[in-house]
C-alpha cells in the first residue's frame, strides 16, 4: 500500500512566520500534489510536481512556494503566514501527472492555524 | 470553466436505509470522474473511476453510475461504518488537474 506521510497533524503559527509543511511518499511516485481543504470550498490545488526540482502552479499558488529536492519528498512553504491560510493541507502522490489515470493517494493532512 | 456540484451537503440515514448521493458536473470533454471517501481526521481514499456514460462500478454496498451530466453514488443497506464524507472529482481531457466538489457528509445511525 502507498503511504503518504505528513510530518505534522496540527500546527499553530503566528502571522508573518515562515512555515514548512513536509510530505514523504514511499511508492516511488513521480507526481506529488499539495491541496488545501476548506469547508464549502472542497479541495483546491496549490502546487504540484511531476519530477524532482520541477513544479507547476495549481489554482491558488499565491502566498505559497514548494520544494522537491528528492523524489519522495515534497515540501510546501508559506513564506509569510497569514490568517487566511488557516486550513487543512493535504499532500498526495500518484503515478499519474494529473491524478487522473491513476488515483491520488493522500496523507492524513496537516491542520494549520495561523493566529 | 469546469465545475462540480455535489448534493446534498449532508445526509443522515438509518442503518439499512438505502439512498443516493449526486455529483453534477460541467466539463468540456470528460476524461474521468472519480469518487473518494474521507473519514474524519484522515485524507481522502480512492473509491472509483468512471470514464464514460453508462459505466457502473461496485464495491461492497456502494455502486457508482455515470451519465453525461452527473454521477450517482448509490448506497445499499448502509452500515454505520459507511459514515464519511464522499468527494467527487472530474478531469477534462485538456486539463492538467482534477476539480473536486464540496463533498457530501453521510451519517448512518445504528
Amino acid at each position: 500500500d502507498v503511504k503518504v506521510t505528513q510530518s505534522s497533524r496540527y500546527l499553530v503559527k503566528r502571522t508573518g512566520e515562515k512555515v514548512f509543511l513536509e510530505c514523504v511518499q514511499d511508492m516511488d511516485h513521480e507526481n506529488m500534489f499539495w491541496y488545501r481543504q476548506d469547508p464549502g470550498l472542497g479541495l483546491r490545488l496549490i502546487y504540484f510536481s511531476y519530477d524532482v526540482k520541477m513544479k507547476e502552479k495549481g489554482d491558488i499558488p499565491e502566498g505559497y512556494s514548494v520544494s522537491r529536492e528528492k523524489k519522495e519528498r515534497f515540501s510546501l512553504i508559506l513564506e509569510s503566514a497569514s490568517t487566511n491560510q488557516t486550513s487543512m493541507y493535504l499532500c498526495a502522490s500518484s503515478l499519474s501527472p494529473t491524478g487522473g489515470n491513476s488515483p491520488l493517494h493522500f496523507g492524513n493532512g496537516t491542520r494549520l492555524t495561523v493566529t | 470553466e469546469d465545475q462540480v456540484t455535489q448534493s446534498p451537503e449532508a445526509l443522515r440515514l438509518q442503518e439499512g436505509e438505502s439512498s443516493s448521493l449526486n455529483c453534477s458536473y460541467t466539463v468540456s470533454g470528460l476524461r474521468g470522474l472519480f469518487w473518494y471517501r474521507q473519514d474524519p481526521g484522515k485524507g481522502p481514499e480512492f473509491l472509483f473511476t468512471l470514464y464514460s456514460a453508462g459505466e457502473e462500478k461496485e464495491k461492497e454496498r456502494l455502486k457508482a453510475t455515470l451519465t453525461k451530466k452527473e454521477s450517482f453514488l448509490h448506497i445499499t443497506a448502509p452500515k454505520p461504518e459507511d459514515s464519511a464524507t464522499y468527494l467527487c472529482a472530474v478531469q477534462a481531457f485538456r486539463a492538467q488537474k482534477l476539480v473536486f466538489g464540496q463533498g457530501t457528509r453521510l451519517t448512518i445511525n445504528p
